[in-house]
């Protein structure tokens, strides 16, 4: 199974200011025949399903703010918020869908500083 | 509107069986890998299985092999997971999540049902 780590487990940023999380995987989940890395990001609110921000490591879902972003290859990953918002209090999580079982990070709890 | 709706969650004893739905609208079912993804409450996502577009290729976590079964009918765009001899550490919140048409990321997610493994 492939395990993703993220760091930090938790994270408390001001408004305004940038917050990165990182998601390291224990194996390679970029594919060499599509050169894509097959990792995306969720953001979960409390009592709210998980939301897709990120897919193929780097494109942003449609409607999602331009100050997510993804960035990494093979396997080490970073999601930023470049201007934190305070609606951007979550959870975060990566996730591979490389191979089965589709596993995810342990989470990123962001609050405001 | 595209939408995902579980249900089937309840109160079921140790060793009990369940079957969940997930009833699918607004978008082709067809097109779409089926998941089930469960979580307890204040922990983090924990994949259980998929199925492809035509219901012929599964997968599961470790975790629920032999126990769970999922399934889906296209006439009705629903996903199920029947969930047999169940264990205290099966309670969780069980989303359902599509994926188009392959090994990619789960854009829409359903509101959740809540299974709880309790005697």
């Amino acid at each position: 199974d492939i395990v993703m780590t993220q760091s930090p487990d938790s994270l408390a940023v001001s408004l305004g200011e940038r917050a990165t999380i990182n998601c390291k995987s224990s194996q390679s989940v970029l594919y060499s025949s599509n050169n894509k890395n097959y990792l995306a990001w969720y953001q979960q609110k409390p009592g709210q399903p998980p939301k897709l921000l990120i897919y193929w490591a780097s494109t942003r879902e449609s409607g999602v703010p331009d100050r997510f972003s993804g960035s990494g290859s093979g396997t080490d990953f970073t999601l930023t918020i470049s201007s934190l918002e305070a609606e951007d209090v979550a959870v975060y999580y990566c996730q591979q869908y490389y191979d089965s079982p589709y596993t995810f990070g342990q989470g990123t709890k962001l609050e405001i500083e | 509107e595209v939408q995902l709706v579980e249900s089937g969650g309840g109160l079921v004893q140790p060793g009990g069986s369940l079957r969940l739905s997930c009833a699918a609208s607004g978008f082709t079912f067809t097109r779409y890998w089926m998941h089930w993804v469960r979580q307890v409450p204040g922990r983090g996502l924990v994949w259980v299985s998929r199925i492809n577009t035509d219901g012929t290729n599964t997968n599961y976590a470790d975790s629920v092999k032999g126990r769970f079964t999922i399934s889906r009918d296209n006439a009705k765009n629903t996903l199920y997971l029947q969930m047999n001899s169940l264990r205290v550490d099966d309670t969780a919140v069980y989303y359902c999540a599509r994926a188009e048409g392959g090994p990619y990321e789960f854009d829409i997610w359903g509101q959740g049902t809540m299974v709880t493994v309790s005697s």
